[in-house]
């Protein structure tokens, strides 16, 4: 099955500052890297996502890069903001989306 | 985006008791219904994923006369945790989908306390 690494599993960064966030994969059929933010006490939010056929896809402070040679995608945000603060999954679903793994999280801090 | 409500947000109940939770897709027929458990500080588990009119597929180690999965509709999937025991308590969370190779979204999370 499908095994989806995240790293790092904290982060803490100032306002303003830049937060990358990791993640590797090792189903090679995987096609579709979604990026979903937690709150606290909320289900996920999807907030971003890219498709295999793409190497990076923005939305204003928010990227995602994907290598699919490396099996690995990253999110990137930058000038931080206190409501970024959550904790934040990858997914690798598999082709079809019958099934999703998702990374163990990261908590992202951004402190004031 | 699309929006998926889960129902009720918080539930405490006995144990030994029942507890149902729904999950509606509100503006789209979902094919597919996805339910988790997550437990604090924790990732998402898939429990079961239940597409409408046919029987849920159960992950590995999930006790399917335990949690009752129902998908009578396109807009509703129902989870029951039968004789709900204090290690039931969790964040149950459900996702679902249009069809197929499209993006899940996911309802707000049930918070099941079993006292």
């Amino acid at each position: 099955g499908e095994n989806v690494e995240q790293h790092p599993s904290t982060l803490s960064v100032q306002e303003g500052d830049s937060a990358v966030i990791k993640c590797t994969y090792s189903d090679s059929a995987s096609n579709y890297f979604p990026w979903y933010k937690q709150e606290l006490g909320k289900g996920p939010q999807l907030i971003i996502d890219i498709r295999s056929n793409v190497g990076e896809k923005k939305d204003q402070r928010i990227a995602v890069t994907l290598n699919k040679t490396a099996k690995h995608f990253s999110l990137h945000i930058t000038e931080t903001q206190p409501e970024d603060s959550a904790v934040y999954f990858c997914a690798a679903p598999r082709r079809g989306y019958q099934k999703v793994t998702f990374g163990i999280g990261t908590k992202l801090q951004v402190i004031p | 985006g699309a929006v998926v409500s889960q129902h009720p947000s918080w539930v405490i109940c006995k144990s030994g008791t029942s507890v149902k939770i729904e999950c509606r897709s509100l503006d789209f027929q979902a094919t597919t219904m996805f339910w988790y458990r997550q437990f604090p500080k924790q990732s998402l588990m898939l429990m079961a994923t239940s597409n409408e009119g046919s029987k849920a597929t159960y992950e590995q180690g999930v006790e399917k006369d335990k949690f009752l999965i129902n998908h009578a509709s396109l807009t509703l999937s129902t989870l029951t945790v039968t004789s709900a025991h204090p290690e039931d308590s969790s964040f149950y969370i459900c996702s679902a989908r249009q069809g197929v190779n499209t993006e899940a979204f996911f309802g707000q999370g049930t918070r099941l306390t079993v006292v």
